[in-house]
């Protein structure tokens, strides 16, 4: 299994500050033939399902605002926060959907400061 | 804006099967994998399986001996049914569509207990 390590468990940020959460995969998820990074990032609130954030590692999906953005390649891959509003307060997590089992990281969670 | 609503009994009693149906509105079931995903209570995602469009699957080799993941294009749903229940399986269930989960349910909590 591809084993995804996030960290940090957890990160108090001030508002208006940067967040940023690291997600390292056990081996590289990203395809030669189409040069894609099957990773995605979620960010999931009290209650609710997880929301896709990113996918293929840096794609932002349609109506996520442009102050989360998702970078890295291979093995190594980062999302950010640039801004951090109270909306933001969530716990945020990793995925890769390059090799069956498909698996997640253990999950970040973001508080304010 | 396609829209996925998981239903099911929410208690199962232990060894017996656990039977959750996924109904895709907004959209066509025929395209895409759709997956079902769980998460005990106060902890992370486990993905349990996918099944294609087509009826090809694939599962999580921790659960495949239990698992069997169906697709009804006709009804617009997939199903997920797991056999031989444990408390441990107590769990929310999404049920969740395309290969990078873009669509979720809001999640059934299926509880396993006597």
């Amino acid at each position: 299994d591809i084993v995804m390590t996030q960290s940090p468990d957890s990160l108090a940020v001030s508002l208006g500050e940067r967040a940023t959460i690291n997600c390292k995969s056990s081996q590289s998820v990203l395809y030669s033939s189409n040069n894609k990074n099957y990773l995605a990032w979620y960010q999931q609130k009290p209650g609710q399902p997880p929301k896709l954030l990113i996918y293929w590692a840096s794609t932002r999906e349609s109506g996520v605002p442009d102050r989360f953005s998702g970078s890295g390649s291979g093995t190594d891959f980062t999302l950010t926060i640039s801004s951090l509003q109270a909306e933001d307060v969530a716990v945020y997590y990793c995925h890769q959907y390059h090799t069956i089992p498909l698996t997640f990281g253990g999950g970040t969670k973001v508080e304010i400061k | 804006q396609v829209q996925l609503q998981e239903s099911g009994p929410g208690l199962v009693k232990p060894s017996e099967t656990l039977s959750l149906t996924c109904t895709v509105s907004g959209g066509s079931i025929s395209s895409y994998y759709w997956s079902w995903i769980r998460q005990p209570p106060g902890k992370g995602l486990e993905w349990i399986g996918y099944i294609y469009y087509s009826g090809s699957t694939n599962y999580n080799p921790s659960l495949k001996s239990r698992v069997t993941i169906s697709v009804d294009t006709s009804k617009n749903q997939f199903s997920l049914k797991l056999s031989s229940v444990t408390a441990a399986d107590t769990a929310v269930y999404y049920c969740a569509g395309k290969l990078e989960l873009h669509y979720w349910g809001q999640g059934t909590l299926v509880t396993v207990s006597s």
